[in-house]
């Protein structure tokens, strides 16, 4: 099916807190990457992390890490010490061959003071 | 700044019109993506383009239609213009277009059908 699922719209964190963010998909892929990219209001997509599918070690971007657990098919991320300008949309993103980056419904995040 | 160029930023239009929107890849990149993120149906994939030839094909309506030249810019053509068609409109690039590649995308252009 290569379906990419975020299953939160909306969430909101405190200032200096840390948030989670879920993302699960679909593939019969074996070796492939999976992507969070950010959208703030200004509306510019931005790449935030990226893991390798056959990289057992979790990927961090500073205060950016995600959980991948292959088996479930789980990739979600972690925002540690929440800033304000990390009021954004978060999507997640799977490759699916023939088709290019497949983009789930995204989560809207709030971070507030 | 991703490198990668979008013109117009705005564009507001009539019904039954047909516009042109234009995009040039990061330095070094070879393949062109097109997507179409609107209120209802999020980030849509509508077209990928490398190295001046069409590679994948998403969800891009038959009044849609793209092309990569040989200075490896690319352009969307959206024609006959619907309501619905109003959308952010973004093009983004990547080195190799293999599709585990990172996406880099521009600031999209906004389309207003009136």
């Amino acid at each position: 099916a290569q379906t990419v699922t975020q299953s939160q719209p909306e969430m909101s964190v405190q200032e200096a807190e840390t948030v989670t963010l879920s993302c699960t998909y679909d593939t019969s892929e074996s070796n492939y990457y999976l992507f969070w990219y950010k959208q703030p209001p200004s509306r510019q997509m931005i790449l935030v992390i990226r893991q390798e599918a056959y990289k057992q070690q979790n990927a961090t971007e500073n205060r950016f890490s995600v959980n991948f657990q292959k088996a479930a098919k789980s990739f979600s991320l972690k925002i540690s010490d929440s800033q304000l300008g990390d009021t954004a949309m978060y999507f997640c993103a799977f490759p699916k061959p023939g088709y290019a980056l497949n983009f789930g419904k995204g989560t809207s995040l709030l971070v507030t003071p | 700044d991703s490198g990668v160029t979008q013109t117009p930023k705005h564009l507001i239009t009539a019904t039954g019109q047909r516009v042109t929107l234009r995009c040039s890849p990061r330095s070094g990149d070879l393949s062109v993506y097109w997507y179409q993120q609107s209120l209802d149906q999020g980030l849509q994939f509508l077209i990928q383009y490398y190295n001046g030839e069409e590679r994948a094909k998403g969800n891009i309506l038959e009044r849609f239609s793209a092309q990569q030249f040989p200075d490896l810019h690319s352009e969307l053509n959206l024609s006959s213009l619907e309501l619905g068609d109003s959308a952010l409109y973004f093009c983004a690039s990547s080195l190799q277009g293999g599709h585990n590649s990172p996406l880099h995308f521009g600031n999209g252009t906004r389309l207003t059908v009136t």
